[in-house]
């Protein structure tokens, strides 16, 4: 099956800092992405979608200029959260949608980056 | 606003017990995928239906699309401690492709 990359699975840092998370689809091309967060025991909430060769969409309440999205290539998007904040804590999860079954809207999952902001 | 109600929001049964998840909305799904996700990974796909009506199975798994494509049913059979997970429904959002989530049934099978 279709495989998506996405890296670091954890990461640590101080508050102030900026942390990049990579999504790759490994055997297909994407030309969407999309960004999601997971609070504990809660579903996922869309924060963005990444189109190869443009602007990202981001849904309402989300601040484009502290979640920065670049989708470079068929194949990678990258999530920076700047200057992070404890309240950015949070799961992460990147999905990409196979180009050859767009009709069908599947999206395949990253196994999501676990961001700690001390 | 597209919106998919689940239920329940959680389920705790024993082993070898059987149990219906449903995911159900007032709009109109071109597609509905359900996942499943562990704790600290991201959701793997299932199954995914495109046609009212559309039964699926996966093994101990029936799938379920209605046929006004509004609502989608998961049920297990004879479920296992290996089943436990959260089980995500979501639809094909309006916009842009994106996927419109239940807010998930975390599910507990206990041996």
């Amino acid at each position: 099956g279709a495989v998506v990359s996405q890296h670091p699975s954890r990461v640590i840092c101080k508050s102030g800092t900026s942390v990049k998370i990579e999504c790759r689809s490994l055997d297909f091309q994407a030309t969407t992405m999309f960004w999601y967060r997971q609070f504990p025991k809660q579903s996922l909430m869309l924060m963005a979608t990444s189109n190869e060769g443009s602007k990202a969409t981001y849904e309402q309440g989300v601040e484009k200029d502290k979640f920065l999205i670049n989708h470079a290539s068929l194949t990678l998007s990258t999530l920076t959260v700047t200057s992070a904040h404890p309240e950015d804590s949070s799961f992460y999860i990147c999905s990409a949608r196979d180009r050859l079954h767009r009709a069908k809207n599947i999206q395949y999952f990253g196994a999501g980056t676990r961001l700690s902001v001390l | 606003t597209q919106l998919l109600e689940q239920s329940p929001q959680f389920l705790s049964i024993q082993e070898g017990e059987n149990l219906t998840v449903y995911c159900n909305s007032s709009s109109v799904f071109s597609s509905l995928q359900w996942y499943r996700q562990e704790p600290g990974e991201g959701p793997v796909l299932l199954v995914t239906v495109v046609t009212g009506g559309e039964v699926k199975k996966l093994k101990r798994l029936t799938f379920q699309f209605g046929d006004a494509r509004k609502d989608s049913s998961l049920h297990i059979t004879a479920a296992q401690p290996g089943d436990t997970g959260l089980y995500l429904c979501a639809g094909g959002g309006r916009s842009q492709g994106n996927l419109i989530f239940g807010k998930g049934t975390k599910l507990s099978v206990k041996p």
